[in-house]
C-alpha cells in the first residue's frame, strides 16, 4: 500500500485568513515533503522533513509554515497569502531519507485558490 | 546543477498503438536514479518507473519500459498496447545517489492524449 492522503481536495481562502493543510501516511515512511505546482508545472519542492526534523525548506516565504507532529503526519499552515500562492500543493512521503535509494510517493493534491 | 529536459509538450497516439516520450539530462554524477511519473487530471502522482543508473539493464513494468542511454543522458519512456487511462501528463525525473540528498529534479513535462 502506497497511499498518501490529504485533506482537504479544495480550499478557498481570502487573504486574511489563517488555514492548514493536511498530509497523512501510514507507510512508515520517515521523509515528508511539500510541493507546489502552478498550473501545466512541474511539482516545486517546498519544505522536506527528515526523521519529524525540517531538512529542506526551499526558501518558502514565511507566511507558509510547514509542522510535521510525528512521524505519519504533516501540515502547512497558510496565512496571509497572496493571489499568486493559488497552486496545487502535493504531499509526497519516502521510506528512508538517509538512504541511498529514496522514492517518493505522492498523495492527490489541494487544490488552493487565495481571493 | 543537474537539469531534465522533456522537449515534446504534447503527444497523441491512437489506443492500442506505442508511443515513446522523450526525456534527457544533465549531470556531472556517475550514479543517480531516473524516474517517470504519471499526473492524471485527477492530480496525484503516480510513480510509473524507475532505473538505477548503475544497472544496464532497462527497466520495466507490465505495459511501460525505458530505454536508458546512460553515455547519451537519455531516458525514454516506451508504452505498449496504448489505453485510455494513460491520458495524463508524463513527468521525467532525476535524484542523485547522495545519503540525506532527498530532491527530486523533475522536466517540464509532456502530455499525452490517447485517441480512442
Amino acid at each position: 500500500d502506497t497511499e498518501v492522503t490529504q485533506t482537504p481536495k479544495h480550499l478557498v481562502m481570502g487573504m486574511t485568513n489563517k488555514k492548514s493543510l493536511k498530509c497523512e501516511q501510514h507507510m512508515g515512511h520517515r521523509a515528508m515533503y511539500w510541493y507546489k505546482q502552478k498550473a501545466k508545472k512541474p511539482p516545486e519542492l517546498m519544505f522536506v522533513y527528515s526523521y519529524e526534523k525540517l531538512s529542506i525548506n526551499e526558501s518558502v516565504p514565511s507566511r507558509f509554515s510547514p509542522e510535521c507532529p510525528n512521524s505519519s503526519l504533516l501540515n502547512l499552515h497558510l496565512h496571509a497569502l497572496q493571489p499568486e500562492d493559488s497552486a496545487l500543493y502535493l504531499c509526497a512521503s519516502s521510506q528512508d531519507p538517509l538512504g541511498v535509494a529514496d522514492t517518493q510517493y505522492f498523495g492527490p493534491g489541494t487544490r488552493l485558490t487565495v481571493l | 546543477a543537474q537539469t531534465v529536459t522533456q522537449s515534446q509538450p504534447e503527444m497523441s497516439v491512437q489506443e492500442a498503438e506505442t508511443v515513446t516520450l522523450s526525456c534527457t539530462y544533465d549531470t556531472s554524477e556517475s550514479d543517480y536514479y531516473l524516474f517517470w511519473y504519471k499526473q492524471p487530471p485527477s492530480r496525484q502522482m503516480i510513480l510509473v518507473i524507475r532505473q538505477e543508473a548503475y544497472k544496464q539493464q532497462n527497466a520495466t513494468e507490465n505495459r511501460f519500459s525505458v530505454n536508458f542511454q546512460k553515455a547519451a543522458k537519455s531516458f525514454s519512456l516506451k508504452i505498449s498496447d496504448s489505453q485510455l487511462g494513460d491520458a495524463a501528463m508524463y513527468f521525467c525525473a532525476y535524484r542523485k545517489v547522495d545519503f540525506g540528498n532527498e530532491k527530486l529534479t523533475f522536466g517540464t513535462g509532456t502530455r499525452l492524449t490517447i485517441i480512442p
